[in-house]
């Protein structure tokens, strides 16, 4: 089983329309969560972070975390063409810097 | 406020050689973490300098070796490459207190192309 998986995609949605991206991770122990938007030849750029159960909303991103059931989404309201790319879940233990990231969904918004 | 920043951006190899990659963490930031990202994978961490000490360290082998200097830039070196080291090598920098709010900013990278 893979630390933090991720459905590769692409997920294909329609500009205006909401984009949900799932992440479920493995180790019980982390703390911190983080979403990393990627688009293609470039590196990873923070988009949202969150460390306690519930909503996180920041703009037209929203983050949800459940510990119980060890899963983490985003949610892209209003999506638009320039979201397109790739959303990277990552994972951290409580105390610990290392960052375990998911292979990635890859987002498609059509115009 | 000068984010992270990374040299070169690419670079050329051949099976064998050595290569040195250079990081400077962003303003105000104390510790900086090495990740390797083939294509169509996420980020593998390498491992991470904090007080110019290597604090935490992946599943890389020796070959991969690393320095942080006193003003907290860091060099990442890797020794007899491999067509496997293909790949962006990342650097990202964050505050180096043990705390849950861990986040890492990341540098725009260096291609590394072994042949």
């Amino acid at each position: 089983q893979k630390e933090v998986e991720q459905n590769s995609g692409p997920l294909s949605v329609p500009e205006g329309a909401i984009a949900s991206l799932n992440c479920t991770y493995s180790d019980r122990v982390s703390q911190s969560f983080f979403w990393y938007r990627q688009y293609s030849g470039k590196s990873p750029e923070l988009i949202m972070s969150i460390y306690s159960n519930g909503d996180k909303e920041d703009g037209r991103f929203t983050a949800q975390l459940n510990k119980a059931s060890q899963y983490v989404s985003l949610l892209i309201r209003d999506s638009q063409p320039s979201d397109s790319a790739t959303y990277l879940c990552a994972v951290a233990r409580r105390g610990f810097q290392k960052l375990v990231f998911g292979t990635g969904t890859r987002l498609l918004v059509s115009p | 406020d000068a984010g992270v920043t990374q040299s070169p951006t690419h670079l050329i190899k051949t099976r064998g050689q050595q290569v040195t990659l250079r990081c400077s963490p962003k303003s105000g930031h104390d510790t900086v973490s090495w990740y390797q990202q083939a294509l169509g994978q996420g980020p593998q961490f390498i491992f991470q300098y904090y007080e110019e000490e290597e604090r935490q360290r992946g599943n890389f082998p020796d070959r991969f070796s690393g320095h942080q200097f006193p003003n907290y830039s860091s060099e990442l070196n890797v020794n007899a490459l491999l067509l496997g080291d293909s790949a962006l090598y990342l650097c990202a920098s964050s505050l180096g207190r043990i705390s849950s709010y861990n986040e890492q900013f990341f540098g725009p990278g260096t291609r590394l192309t072994v042949l």
